[in-house]
């Protein structure tokens, strides 16, 4: 069985700082790994994915993430935030045509 | 871009009361989930369906709920007698053969119970 761990429950950062957001999971077969961000009132937007290959996966608004294999961890970052990224973000592992299981999430509040 | 689509967005019923909360998936997607959100809680997994079948459920899905694809492009969540913890917001999601793209979400259906 799959899960999924997101360290942080909240993260406050100020507006133009770094920011990185933890995920380990813990998995005994091979996974596909997710970011998604979820606005206020709003549903599941992909951010990011890895599935295979380069480690180092670029997603939209400027997020990235490093799958780390030995350290089971797939931690979120973007170099400068801004208010408009404050929002509750989920990591999500799944295998293939499997269920989508989800961390806890991390929810970013970015201040002026 | 193609997008799953909810209806409603909001829906109040009775306790007791049975709800059917609809999705139309992306067209060719061919593995169908029903999730669920608790007010502050985490995205939980409810059911997926390929193939015109179950092919996993969570232990909340119990009797009360089912999941049906009637007409080959909607897919729907039924709850038979509704109870307030049912309250919730519900998401549909699919993905085509493989999970290249991602998980497709809707914006969900917020249901309340009263």
């Amino acid at each position: 069985a799959q899960s999924v761990t997101q360290l942080d429950s909240q993260v406050p950062v100020f507006e133009e700082a770094p920011v990185e957001l933890r995920c380990n999971y813990s998995s005994s077969v091979s996974v596909y790994l997710f970011w998604y961000v979820q606005y206020p009132n709003q549903g599941l937007q992909l951010l990011l994915k890895y599935l295979s290959g380069s480690t180092l996966v670029k997603g939209i608004n400027g997020f990235e993430a490093e799958f780390n294999k030995s350290q089971t961890s797939f931690h979120l970052r973007k170099p400068s935030v801004h208010i408009s990224d404050t929002a509750e973000y989920f990591c999500a592992v799944s295998r293939l045509g499997g269920k989508l299981i989800f961390g806890q999430g991390t929810e970013l509040s970015v201040k002026p | 871009e193609p997008e799953v689509t909810q209806t409603p967005s909001h829906q109040v019923t009775q306790m007791g009361q049975e709800v059917i909360l609809r999705c139309v998936p992306i067209s060719n997607h061919l593995y169908f989930y029903w999730y669920r959100q608790i007010l502050g809680q985490k995205v939980e997994f409810l059911v997926s369906f390929y193939n015109n079948e179950i092919s996993e459920k969570s232990e909340i899905f119990d009797d009360q709920f089912s999941v049906e694809r009637p007409d080959g492009s909607n897919f729907t969540l039924k709850i038979r007698s509704t109870k307030l913890e049912d309250s919730a917001m519900y998401f549909c999601a699919s993905i085509p053969e493989t999970v290249t793209d991602g998980y497709t979400f809707g914006s969900g259906t917020r249901l309340t119970v009263v």
